[in-house]
């Protein structure tokens, strides 16, 4: 079975770009979480989204948005980039919402962004 | 406010020995607690959780033990073996909330 998958892989970008990243959850699970994760540090929690509502955002602002669609894929998008945006960006599923014995989240291999 | 603490950045350890991961948390609403191992370029993977009703669990040659009076959690790997090495996360969570990870430990076996 496959697991979470995210493309891109790397990207380049500059400074006031936009950028668009995409992850498909694990097949049968509904939600979908994003994470930033900075040099040396963990992970944080951007957004979390559930039967393809917003159910949960994190200290990140309005430049940061994604949705959920039918088919539980995600996309994150981020405008007007910023050098800071650099970043791994980190997509995880879940079969339900939280971090329950049986709805632990699983993490996809993550997208590297880089901002010149 | 990093609600989540690990205090020891890397932890070098012989293969073979007990390998001691540690994780300090300070929000008490906390009640559900996970370890993720993390191999460069890839994403984190879970290892192993526990929840607040319980102090211990286990699971093969890693074991995470819970104190909520000190607010403390631990990992034990043993044997450890060089595929060990790699960035370990603790990360906590309650109700539907999001996950608070922690900044991380390098663990490197020795062969």
């Amino acid at each position: 079975d496959a697991g979470v998958t995210q493309s891109p892989t790397h990207l380049i970008k500059t400074r006031g770009q936009q950028v668009t990243l995409r992850c498909s959850p694990i097949s049968g699970h509904k939600s979908v979480s994003w994470y930033q994760q900075v040099l040396g540090q963990g992970p944080q929690f951007i957004f979390q989204y559930y039967e393809k509502e917003e159910r949960g955002r994190g200290n990140f602002p309005d430049r940061f948005s994604a949705r959920q669609f039918p088919n539980y894929s995600s996309e994150l998008n981020v405008n007007a980039l910023l050098l800071g945006d650099s970043a791994l960006y980190l997509c995880a599923s879940s079969y339900t919402l939280g971090a329950a014995i049986t709805d632990t989240q699983y993490f996809g291999p993550g997208t590297r962004l880089t901002v010149l | 406010d990093q609600q989540v603490k690990q205090n020891s950045p890397s932890l070098s350890v012989q293969e073979g020995r007990i390998s001691i991961l540690n994780c300090d948390y300070t929000n008490s609403m906390f009640d559900y607690f996970l370890w993720y191992k993390k191999y460069p370029a890839e994403g984190p993977t879970f290892l192993i959780s526990i929840s607040s009703i319980k102090d211990k669990n286990e699971d093969g040659r890693f074991t995470v033990f819970l104190n909520k009076s000190a607010k403390h959690l631990s990992l034990h790997i043993v044997p450890s073996q060089p595929g060990d090495s790699a960035v370990y996360f603790c990360a906590a969570n309650f109700g539907n909330e999001k996950l608070t990870f922690g900044t991380g430990t390098r663990l490197t076996i020795i062969p």
